[in-house]
């Protein structure tokens, strides 16, 4: 499985843009690049996915680097609200079944002060 | 359109019990993921059912089991519980086996004592 690097934690002030990174220098060339965010106490919910094109939906933009090794998802103004667990994940196939399975690390704690 | 349901929310047993955690699909979704989660983790995939057929597997032992019934509701059953199965057991729908996007529930906190 392609593995993602996130640093454990990381603090951006309200309204201002929270940037935050992932390494993923073994993807393969198929292999999308999934955010999710956990809020405390609640289920995983998605954030965007993309393979080598930028993304952007209402909740974030994805930049991936040229050569796919890292990307970087941008909350434009992080609110209270955005303070979550962040995952970077790669999207691999699943042994044995024709589906895809997510693998999520410990992700980055972001957390948005006032 | 209602989201992903699971119940209970919290449960506590003891080692060597067997339990059984139930997850309502959102509507439309024929496909169920369960993933456990132990305390400062990420999830992590227990197996998956599409259209009533288990459809992929973790690295989770066979006492770890499912069942997906015509109406895509799910449940997981584990026997023989042990203290390290205390974890947050999360249910997961998507409209297809492919998971481009998977819909959460809020999960049910097992405790094994």
């Amino acid at each position: 499985d392609a593995k993602t690097t996130q640093p454990p934690s990381m603090d951006c002030a309200e309204g201002r843009a929270a940037n935050l990174p992932c390494n993923h220098s073994t993807i393969s060339g198929n292999e999308y690049v999934y955010w999710y965010r956990q809020i405390h106490s609640q289920g995983p919910q998605y954030i965007i996915h993309g393979l080598k094109n930028n993304e952007t939906n209402e909740m974030a933009s994805l930049i991936i680097t040229e050569d796919r090794k890292s990307s970087t998802l941008i909350l434009p103004h992080a609110t209270l609200r955005d303070t979550a667990v962040y995952y970077c994940i790669v999207r691999v196939p699943n042994s044995g079944g024709s589906n895809y399975k997510l693998t999520f690390g410990k992700g980055t704690l972001l957390t948005v002060n006032p | 359109e209602t989201g992903v349901t699971q119940s209970p929310t919290h449960l506590i047993k003891t080692r060597g019990q067997q339990v059984t955690l139930r997850c309502s699909s959102q509507s439309g979704h024929n496909t169920v993921s369960w993933y456990q989660q132990a305390l400062g983790q990420g999830p992590q995939f227990i197996f998956q059912y599409y259209r009533e057929e288990e459809n992929g597997r973790g690295n989770f032992p066979p006492r770890f089991s499912g069942l997906q019934f015509p109406n895509y509701s799910s449940e997981l059953n584990v026997n023989a519980l042990e203290l390290d199965d205390s974890a947050l057991y999360l249910c997961a729908s998507s409209p297809d086996r492919l998971n481009e996007k998977l819909f959460f529930g809020s999960g049910t906190q097992l405790s094994v004592l």
